[in-house]
């Protein structure tokens, strides 16, 4: 069956370059999640997509992180004028109901 | 301030044996609590959860326990086999918001065989 998937799987960026993520959740879900993990450290949250509603978008660190939802499914991350500390696992996340969030494999961002 | 803390990094247990993984939260607040498990380039998975108004909640060999008064939550695993060899997550949430999961850092958890 067609989990959450994410691309591309690995992403290695210069310091100051833009940089898009995207996630593809499972169909018919409505909640879509984006987080982060840095090394050694717990997953963080960064936004929240439900249906057609405002999105969550208080874990978002700094003006340089931005995400959009097109038509309900698929989503893109975007960070701007990256910096070494966005070096980071980018997990993607759907959910049916509140209670479980199904995750993507992750995209790995290495910020040189 | 870390709202989910998972204060053992890391656990080794034989094969066969109980496994016991430890979360402290510092909001009473929170009503939902799941664990995650995350093998090495996965995203996690969720593996069981239990409500505020619950204290157990046992699938097949996994049972979640939750002290409310100590804002407590332990996952045991019995037996421990070597395929749960893994990172766990604990994460917490409120059913009144978003729904967002908060995590704590994770214990990995090795199981000898």
């Amino acid at each position: 069956g067609a989990g959450v998937s994410q691309s591309p799987s690995n992403k290695v960026t210069e310091k100051g370059k833009d940089v898009e993520l995207r996630c593809d959740p499972i169909s018919g879900h409505t909640a879509l999640y984006w987080y982060r993990q840095s090394l050694g450290q717990g997953l963080e949250f960064l936004i929240y997509f439900q249906g057609n509603s405002a999105p969550d978008k208080s874990g978002l660190p700094s003006d340089r992180f931005s995400a959009e939802r097109t038509g309900g499914s698929v989503s893109t991350l975007t960070i701007q004028r990256t910096q070494q500390e966005d070096s980071a696992v980018y997990l993607c996340a759907s959910s049916l109901n509140a209670y479980e969030q199904y995750f993507g494999p992750g995209t790995r961002l290495t910020v040189t | 301030d870390q709202q989910v803390k998972q204060n053992s990094p890391s656990l080794s247990v034989q094969e066969g044996r109980i496994s016991i993984l430890n979360c402290d939260y510092t909001n009473s607040m929170f009503d939902y609590f799941l664990w995650y498990k995350k093998y090495p380039a996965e995203g996690p998975t969720f593996l069981i959860s239990i409500s505020s108004i619950k204290d157990k909640n046992e699938d097949g060999r996994f049972t979640v326990f939750l002290n409310k008064s100590a804002k407590h939550l332990s996952l045991h695993i019995v037996p421990s086999q070597p395929g749960d060899s893994a990172v766990y997550f604990c994460a917490i949430t409120d059913l009144n918001g978003s729904y967002k999961l908060i995590f704590g850092s994770g214990t990995r958890l090795l199981v000898r065989p």
